[in-house]
């Protein structure tokens, strides 16, 4: 099966950029989308079809997805950005077609 | 907009089955476009898909949990449900119904708040 790969934690200070990365082969044939997962909280969609915001996110936040590695990346970080963040594609050749990545730990200094 | 709302019992028995309704408020489920789902979070772990369903009955389960998992829906009630049998300490998780909306790749958008089942005797 289809199989994403995240670092587990990234670090960031207050106001510089953060990127977050989603591996995957041919990641970019594929439709990526990212959740923002607070701790006691339920996943909510920051990022979907690679680089589209939903209504109330952010404009700091963007995505963009190409040949191996899909990036959301979060500009002008915010101590309220600490948080985990999840890839996920469907994988449409496969019985298991909802593949979600390991999570990435945004850690603002 | 939408809103979803998990219920069901915290505290379930090895062996068991765990039973969870999802509860769907500000659109109805019966007028389809959407399938309803299942995730669930293991402590401190990642997203694991369980399956989901249309309006119509049909559905789709993770080959993984294919065998021990139900899903139906009440229109009626603008809900739709969760069983999982033969529970063990394993299937001890936070449990999110999400919806999404019926195409190829569309995401997971609105989750429920999530409810925490402890699988223990």
């Amino acid at each position: 099966s289809y199989v994403l790969t995240q670092p587990p934690s990234v670090s960031v200070a207050p106001g510089k950029t953060a990127r977050i990365t989603c591996g995957g082969n041919n990641i970019g044939s594929k439709s990526v989308h990212w959740y923002q997962q607070k701790p006691g909280q339920a996943p909510v969609l920051v990022i979907y079809y690679d680089s589209d915001r939903p209504s109330g996110i952010p404009e700091r936040f963007s995505g963009s997805n190409s040949g191996n590695t899909a990036t959301l990346t979060i500009s002008r970080v915010e101590a309220g950005d600490e948080a985990d963040y999840y890839c996920q594609v469907w994988d449409s050749s496969s019985d298991h077609p909802v593949v979600f990545g390991g999570g990435t730990k945004l850690t603002v200094l | 907009q939408v809103q979803l709302q998990e219920s069901g019992p915290g505290l379930v028995k090895p062996s068991q089955t765990l039973s969870l309704t999802c509860t769907v408020s500000g659109g109805s489920i019966s007028s389809g476009g959407y399938y309803w789902s299942w995730i669930r979070q293991h402590p401190g772990k990642g997203l694991e898909w369980i399956g989901y369903i249309y309006y119509s009955g049909s559905t789709y389960y993770n080959p993984s949990l294919k065998s021990r998992v139900t899903i139906s829906v009440d229109t009626s009630k603008n809900q739709f449900s969760l069983k999982l049998s033969s529970v063990t300490a394993a299937d001890t998780a936070v449990y999110y119904c999400a919806r999404r909306e019926r195409g190829g790749t569309e995401p997971f958008d609105p989750w429920g708040q999530g409810t925490l089942v402890t699988v223990s005797s």
